[in-house]
């Protein structure tokens, strides 16, 4: 069966740092990725998605995400982090063919003044 | 903004009564779903829709009813909630007209239900 891991629940940076949140993912065929943000109290904003072609992908905000097939990865990344990024951020994959999402359990990051 | 709106924000009930939660959409997409969200578990699919009448069971379906009798409204229904249903309600709807595992879901603002 599908499933999406997000092995980090909370990650702490300093503002103007780097960042890197990690996603695997198990599915057998071309996966279809996701990464959405919520901020406190609100609902999830689509930050980018992977579907075909060029591995590396631009998201808004500044994130950017590389698909990894040997590795069955996903990971979301950002050069430097602002106050304004902390959130919950979830990465999630489409079940093919049935247009279901499945969700990783989160990650929320902290991000130190 | 995706126009979807979700009601009531915010809900408290009693362990054993009825709830009905609404999802409406303006812009007569034809996919929609419900889904729960928990610590620890991300978002999980109760039910989802692929028309008016047409739904079908997500992964926490056991406990939920759903029903959609116009193209705009999504209703999903606690029949007698209980305190495992205490959680955060989100509405999302998949812009595309066509069967496309690559098209993108799009989230309402939530609502938040508290059974005691």
């Amino acid at each position: 069966a599908q499933s999406v891991t997000q092995p980090d629940i909370h990650i702490t940076v300093s503002e103007g740092a780097s960042l890197e949140l990690r996603c695997n993912y198990s599915y057998g065929a071309t996966p279809y990725l996701f990464w959405y943000v919520q901020s406190p109290g609100q609902g999830l904003q689509l930050l980018l998605k992977y579907f075909s072609g060029d591995t590396l992908v631009q998201g808004i905000k500044g994130f950017e995400a590389e698909f990894k097939r040997s590795q069955s990865s996903f990971n979301l990344r950002k050069p430097s982090v602002h106050w304004s990024d902390a959130a919950e951020y979830f990465c999630a994959v489409v079940v093919e063919s049935s247009y279901k999402l499945i969700f990783g359990s989160g990650t929320r990051l902290l991000v130190r003044p | 903004d995706a126009g979807i709106t979700q009601s009531p924000r915010h809900k408290v009930t009693e362990t054993g009564t009825p709830v009905t939660l609404r999802c409406h959409q303006t812009e007569n997409h034809r996919y929609m779903y419900w889904y729960r969200q928990d610590p620890g578990h991300g978002l999980r699919l109760i039910h989802y829709s692929y028309g008016v009448k047409d739904t079908d069971k997500g992964e926490v379906s056991d406990g939920y009813s759903v029903s959609r009798s116009k193209t705009e409204d999504f209703l999903l229904t606690l029949e007698s909630a209980t305190s495992s249903q205490t959680s955060v309600y989100f509405c999302a709807i998949n812009p595309s007209g066509t069967a496309s595992s690559t098209d993108t879901q799009y989230f309402g603002p939530g609502t938040r239900l508290t059974v005691l």
